[in-house]
């Protein structure tokens, strides 16, 4: 069973074109994460959201916005995408910020033309 | 600030022997480790977790050390197959305190010969 869900799989846009990544979970997780990895590095955090708490990571341009309407769903914004913010998008559930292990979806792969 | 180190290069191994991968950190000892499997083009599946005050920590064909005194975590997969070719990925508390926040290393890549 998908637990943590991520569409589209694969997005392309152009530059400068603004563009949504989404996420959802069904394991009633309160904290949801967003991290950027690119290819053969580790993935970083963007930001995460303890319930309806937003946590922006100190180094997160502010071209990096995120949405999390309700528990399920939670969203990446990228208002104004670079060639170099081609990369692999993954987000993650954990039960609390406390809690050990995180779930990680299947990833959005994002390529700017 | 905490950073992670483990082998960049690739480790090839024959079917059925064990594979050991490494990884290293430079700062205050975390909490806990964590040791992450990643998939080409898929996100990182949890494997196992060792606090720091265990030693080594067991499941099936897997096992995890954690010396705080080396800052050093290593990672065996035992019996290996061809099927356990992939990137794996060290992870571990970014802050002295447990702040819920990873930080990753940027994995090491094991392939698996039959």
């Amino acid at each position: 069973d998908a637990m943590v869900i991520q569409n589209p799989r694969y997005q392309v846009t152009q530059f400068g074109k603004p563009v949504t990544l989404s996420c959802s979970q069904t394991l009633n997780h309160n904290v949801m994460y967003w991290y950027q990895q690119k290819s053969s590095q580790a993935p970083k955090l963007l930001f995460h959201y303890y319930d309806k708490d937003f946590n922006n990571e100190a180094d997160t341009p502010d071209n990096f916005q995120s949405r999390r309407p309700n528990t399920s769903f939670c969203f990446l914004d990228i208002r104004s995408p670079g060639l170099g913010d081609a990369a692999m998008y993954l987000c993650a559930t954990s039960r609390d910020p406390s809690t050990d292990t995180q779930y990680f979806g299947p990833g959005t792969r994002l390529t700017v033309l | 600030s905490q950073k992670i180190e483990q082998n960049s290069e690739a480790l090839n191994i024959q079917e059925g022997k064990t594979a050991t991968l490494t990884c290293n950190y430079t700062n205050y000892s975390p909490a806990y480790l964590q040791w992450y499997r990643q998939d080409p083009g898929r996100g990182p599946v949890f494997l196992l977790l060792i606090r720091e005050n265990e030693k080594e920590k067991r499941k099936e064909r897997l096992k995890v050390t954690f010396d705080t005194t080396l800052k050093q975590s290593l990672f065996h997969i035992t019996a290996s197959q061809p099927a356990d070719s992939a990137t794996y990925l060290c992870a571990l508390d970014r802050g002295s305190s447990n702040t819920g926040k990873l930080i990753f290393g940027q994995g090491t890549t094991l392939q698996v010969k039959p």
